[in-house]
Order: C-alpha cells, then sequence, then structure tokens
C-alpha cells in the first residue's frame, strides 16, 4: 500500500534560520512521482517540485532544495534563511505512475511558522 | 495563462441541504481531480475524470456524492442531504494527459454544514 509520513506537525522557527521538512514514503511499485505542495492560509495548494523516481539528484531551486533518497524512501525539503513569506502548511505527495488518472497520496502536512 | 478555478469559495449548508460545487480547470487539461481535505489534514481523492469519462470514483464517502463534466471541461460536485461530516475543503485539480503528471489545484471551497 501507498503511503507518505511526514512526522514533523508543526516547526517553529526565526527567520533567517534553516529548517528541514521531512517526508517518508512507502510504495511498492519502482516507478512513481514524488512531490511538494505548499499551501499557505490562502488555502490554494500551490505545486513546488516533482521528482520521478529514476531521478535521484538533488535540486535546488533559489532558498529551496531536496534531497532524494530512495535507500530510505525519503524526500525532505529543506528551506534556507527562512522568510515570514515561507509560513505555511507544506504536504508532500506519492504518485503511482503505471497510468494517468492516478491520485496522489498526501501526508498529513508539516506547519511551518517563521517568526521575524 | 488562468489556473483552476473554484466557485463558490465559501459555502454553509443546513444539514439536510443539497449543494453544487464547481471547478473550472486549465484549458486543455485533460484529466480531472476532485479531493477533500478535512481540517488538519492531507487531502484525500474522491474521484477522477478523464475528459467527460468517470474513470474512478472509488474515493466517494458515500452515495449522497456524486460527480459529472459532461462536456469534459467545467465539472460539478454535489453533495445531496449534506451532514455535518461533510465540512471540509473540496479541492479541485487538473493536469494534461498521462501518467505522473504535475496536478495543479483551485483554490478549495470551504463547506461548512450546520
Amino acid at each position: 500500500a501507498q503511503k507518505v509520513t511526514q512526522a514533523q506537525t508543526e516547526i517553529s522557527v526565526v527567520e533567517k534560520e534553516d529548517v528541514t521538512l521531512d517526508c517518508v514514503y512507502e510504495t511498492r511499485d519502482t516507478t512513481y512521482y514524488l512531490f511538494w505542495y505548499k499551501q499557505p492560509p490562502s488555502g490554494e495548494l500551490v505545486f513546488l517540485i516533482r521528482r520521478n523516481s529514476f531521478d535521484e539528484q538533488n535540486e535546488i531551486s533559489g532558498r529551496y532544495s531536496w534531497n532524494f533518497q530512495k535507500s530510505t524512501s525519503s524526500f525532505n525539503f529543506t528551506i534556507t534563511a527562512s522568510q515570514v513569506v515561507d509560513s505555511a502548511v507544506y504536504f508532500c505527495a506519492l504518485s503511482e505512475a503505471d497510468q494517468a488518472g492516478t491520485a496522489l497520496i498526501f501526508g498529513k502536512g508539516t506547519t511551518l511558522s517563521v517568526s521575524s | 495563462g488562468a489556473g483552476v478555478s473554484q466557485s463558490p469559495r465559501y459555502k454553509v449548508a443546513k444539514r439536510g441541504q443539497d449543494v453544487a460545487l464547481r471547478c473550472d480547470p486549465i484549458s486543455g487539461h485533460v484529466s480531472l481531480f476532485w479531493y477533500q481535505q478535512a481540517l488538519g489534514q492531507g487531502p484525500e481523492f474522491l474521484t477522477y475524470f478523464q475528459n467527460e469519462a468517470q474513470l474512478d470514483k472509488s474515493g466517494l464517502p458515500s452515495d449522497r456524492f456524486f460527480a459529472e463534466r459532461p462536456e469534459g471541461s467545467v465539472s460539478t460536485l454535489k453533495i445531496q442531504r449534506t451532514q455535518q461530516e461533510d465540512s471540509a475543503v473540496y479541492l479541485c485539480a487538473s493536469t494534461p494527459s498521462g501518467a505522473g503528471r504535475t496536478q495543479y489545484f483551485g483554490p478549495g471551497t470551504r463547506l461548512l454544514v450546520l
């Protein structure tokens, strides 16, 4: 069965601190996709990144970076030099890519609060 | 271009009322998903359309829920005889065809059943 676990329910940091959000997934498929979404207070889920299971290269986009490790089934997300605008709920999600129309399996989310 | 839009953004219903939630996907997107997000939880899958065909409705919690997408574009999620446990945010997402594609979400409809 597929499952996504985000063990950190809430994290509070002060501006400019680095913060890492953990994501552990379970799947029996060899082909799958992993995603991170941001949900600010407005409620809309904002897409951040998509990785496929065959690409384990880490990725950096500005202050954001992602560490994908198949050996530990983890796909962690780091925000460097956090800002107040980073405050949101962050979701990790899994999609098995064997066919179109496969729904995303979400974790329960991590609420990040960044104070000034 | 325009993203996914949903209406209404907020809906208050009395228990027993019927409600209809609308989703306008990104133009040209073949696939459309509905999710339900309870307070403090991640979104959970309800149903999936490819064009006008509803190919998966395994996530619909009861026969009071049904969805349609008659012309392969706009979709409506209808909840009959609403119950308090139906209170949640209902999210719509669309994506181009193909496996593993990124789903783009609308702002959601927050439903409160009193």
